[in-house]
């Protein structure tokens, strides 16, 4: 059980272009979700908290403008990379746990890897 | 800010030994701590969560301990194989108390 199901795995955009990465539960519901940016040999680095119903949390440094989040519904988050950069460049992972489950482990999708040329 | 740092980037050893991998935490009292295990191009995978008033967890070949006084974890894994060959990740959860932040990894290399 609590699987994080992420779309599409791989994309590769020209640079000025808008790219969305989808994040689904499929077994439970995830009133909130995680987006991390992980870069080769790098931490996951989180960008930002995903509420449904409500707005984005972000962290500091990471422009809520270009990387727009959307919670539609208890198992859909999507993060689009708008005007993508070749510095955008970088591996994507989502991760949720279950409602009502505070403090339990986190459970990620398999991310997605954009290249931006 | 929280600071996690593990100290070894890379590790490598034989099959049969045990590993051990550290993870050092500062300017935090987390309530648990968690290890993950992430192979390329994957998104990690959870193995252990140890609380702040657990001394030691295991689970099959694997342990964890969790020492607050140090601000320390020791990951170890038992009888080592091959298969276990991966980047493996300490987590503490953040000051808000919702996401994990983590720590750089260590690249574990296990040779037959």
């Amino acid at each position: 059980g609590a699987v994080v199901s992420q779309h599409p795995s791989r994309v590769i955009c020209k640079s000025g272009t808008s790219v969305k990465i989808e994040c689904r539960s499929l077994d439970f519901q995830a009133t909130t979700m995680f987006w991390y940016r992980q870069f080769p040999k790098q931490s996951l680095m989180l960008m930002a908290t995903s509420n449904e119903g409500s707005k984005a949390t972000y962290e500091q440094g990471v422009e809520k403008d270009k990387f727009l989040i959307n919670h539609a519904s208890l198992t859909l988050s999507t993060l689009t990379v708008t005007s993508a950069h070749p510095e955008d460049s970088s591996f994507y992972i989502c991760s949720a746990r279950p409602d009502g489950q505070y403090n339990s482990p986190l459970h990620f999708g398999n991310g997605t890897r954009l290249t931006v040329t | 800010s929280q600071k996690i740092e593990q100290n070894s980037e890379a590790l490598n050893i034989q099959e049969g030994k045990t590993a051990t991998l550290t993870c050092n935490y500062t300017n935090y009292s987390p309530a648990y701590l968690q290890w993950y295990r992430q192979d390329p191009g994957r998104g990690p995978v959870f193995l252990l969560l140890i609380r702040e008033n657990e001394k030691e967890k295991r689970k099959e070949r694997l342990k964890v301990t969790f020492d607050t006084t140090l601000k320390q974890s020791l990951f170890h894994i038992t009888a080592s194989q091959p298969a276990d060959s991966a980047t493996y990740l300490c987590a503490l959860d953040n000051q808000a108390g919702t996401a994990l932040i983590f720590g750089k990894g260590t690249t574990l290399s296990v040779s037959s």
